[in-house]
């Protein structure tokens, strides 16, 4: 059974500072790492993907892999209160099921 | 990205009433899911499809059935609603490109009543 874990939240970060969101995922055959973002009421939103263990950058957002440690993680700088939204991390096996989803980190940017 | 257009976005039905939610996207994509969401909590894969007249059962056990006639198509349908059925429903499609990754349309509230 693959498993995706994230700490639930809420994870509270002040406006301008760097939110820190972590995911641990079990199947060390995982090929694809995917950030979505969530507003409440709204559907997921794809933020970044990594395929290959270092970090990626995009903008404010940087994605970090670490395969041996089974460890993704994404990092925002510059936090803005719109980013106040639930962070999915979803992994793929490369299977046509689709991605397993983490049930997602509530993120709460303060003025 | 993928379009994908899901019909309708708010319905409000009484117990025991058909209803099929209607999913399709303009890209081509060879993978569908459906996924169900209530409020708050974690998505469940409910139903998922490699390919046209491909069907396959998610991680959650669903009442709905859904079926993939043409490609761009993945309609779900719920025989007789119950109010355990309110939910979110969410559909989504992969391929192309990008492989893997998944593109969510906006979903479809289903209230029961």
């Amino acid at each position: 059974q693959k498993e995706v874990e994230q700490n639930s939240g809420p994870l509270s970060v002040p406006e301008g500072a760097i939110a820190s969101l972590n995911c641990t995922y079990s199947d060390r055959g995982s090929q694809s790492f995917f950030w979505y973002r969530q507003y409440s009421g709204k559907s997921p939103e794809l933020i970044m993907f990594i395929y290959s263990n270092g970090d990626k950058e995009d903008g404010r957002f940087t994605a970090q892999l670490n395969k041996a440690s089974q460890y993704v993680s994404l990092l925002i700088r510059d936090s803005q209160p719109s980013d106040s939204a639930t962070y999915l991390c979803a992994v793929s096996g490369g299977g046509a099921d689709g991605l397993t989803f983490g049930k997602g980190t509530h993120l709460i940017i303060q003025p | 990205e993928a379009d994908i257009y899901q019909t309708p976005r708010y319905l409000v039905i009484g117990t025991g009433k058909k209803i099929t939610l209607e999913c399709s996207q303009t890209m081509g994509h060879d993978k569908m899911y459906w996924y169900q969401q209530d409020p708050g909590m974690e998505l469940h894969l409910i139903h998922y499809s490699y390919g046209v007249n491909s069907t396959e059962k998610g991680d959650l056990s669903s009442e709905s059935t859904v079926s993939r006639i043409r490609t761009e198509h993945f309609p779900l349908t719920l025989e007789s609603a119950r109010p355990s059925h309110t939910s979110q429903y969410l559909c989504a499609s992969s391929g192309g490109s990008r492989g893997n990754t998944i593109y969510f349309g906006e979903g479809s509230w289903l209230t029961v009543v």
